[in-house]
């Protein structure tokens, strides 16, 4: 099956730092490529939409200039928490969808601890 | 507004039991209806998926099923491992621009 990867998988960082979190499709083109912050024991939560090459579509109550998104090519997104504060620390997930299969395969997640 | 309600919240069984999980919607226009696996501090792992036309599908000892017209949904897991502990999420996907909506998922853990 398609194989999604995260990198890191865990970070920890002083608050008022940026941190970047790269999403990659291992074995195929990901058309669109989405982000998901994850809270303990609740649902994942849809931050953004990227398409390569475009401007990422942001969630309502989600700041753009805080989660930097880039989809530089069809098999990279990157997500930069700018300035991160304790309160960003979360779980974050990418997924990737291949155009015409309408299937998100999703990342193993990035754990971020913000001190 | 597109909701997708699961139940239960959160189900103990022990191992080698049978257990059916349960996924209702409200999202219309409907393209398709996806079961996933995710364990704790991983990423969630497809089941199955479901498009309008298909009222059953497996995927090993889980098998899925869809009733479009009451816009229901069940998991069923068959002879319980103690690796099948995790949350069980639906996920329903609209039709046209929209996108997916997530159920809260239940988290089910499995006692030897």
């Amino acid at each position: 099956g398609a194989v999604v990867s995260q990198h890191p998988s865990r970070v920890i960082c002083k608050s008022g730092t940026s941190v970047k979190i790269e999403c990659r499709s291992l074995d195929f083109q990901a058309t669109t490529m989405f982000w998901y912050r994850q809270f303990p024991k609740k649902s994942l939560m849809l931050m953004a939409t990227s398409n390569e090459g475009s401007k990422a579509t942001y969630e309502q109550g989600v700041e753009k200039d805080k989660f930097l998104i880039n989809h530089a090519s069809l098999t990279l997104s990157t997500l930069t928490v700018t300035s991160a504060h304790p309160e960003d620390s979360s779980f974050y997930i990418c997924s990737a969808e291949r155009g015409g299969y309408e299937t998100q395969y999703f990342g193993p997640g990035t754990r971020l601890l913000v001190l | 507004k597109n909701q997708v309600e699961q139940s239960p919240q959160s189900l103990i069984i022990l191992e080698g039991k049978n257990c059916t999980l349960q996924c209702n919607y409200t999202v219309s226009p409907f393209s398709n209806l996806r079961w996933y696996k995710q364990d704790t501090g991983r990423g969630p792992v497809s089941l199955t998926i479901m498009t309008f036309s298909e009222n059953t599908k497996s995927n090993g000892r889980y098998t899925a099923t869809l009733d479009a017209d009451t816009k229901q949904s069940s998991l069923h897991i068959t002879a319980s491992q103690l690796s099948d502990s995790a949350s069980y999420i639906c996920v329903v996907r609209g039709g046209g621009a929209d996108g997916l909506t997530f159920g809260k998922g239940t988290h089910l853990i499995i006692q030897p």
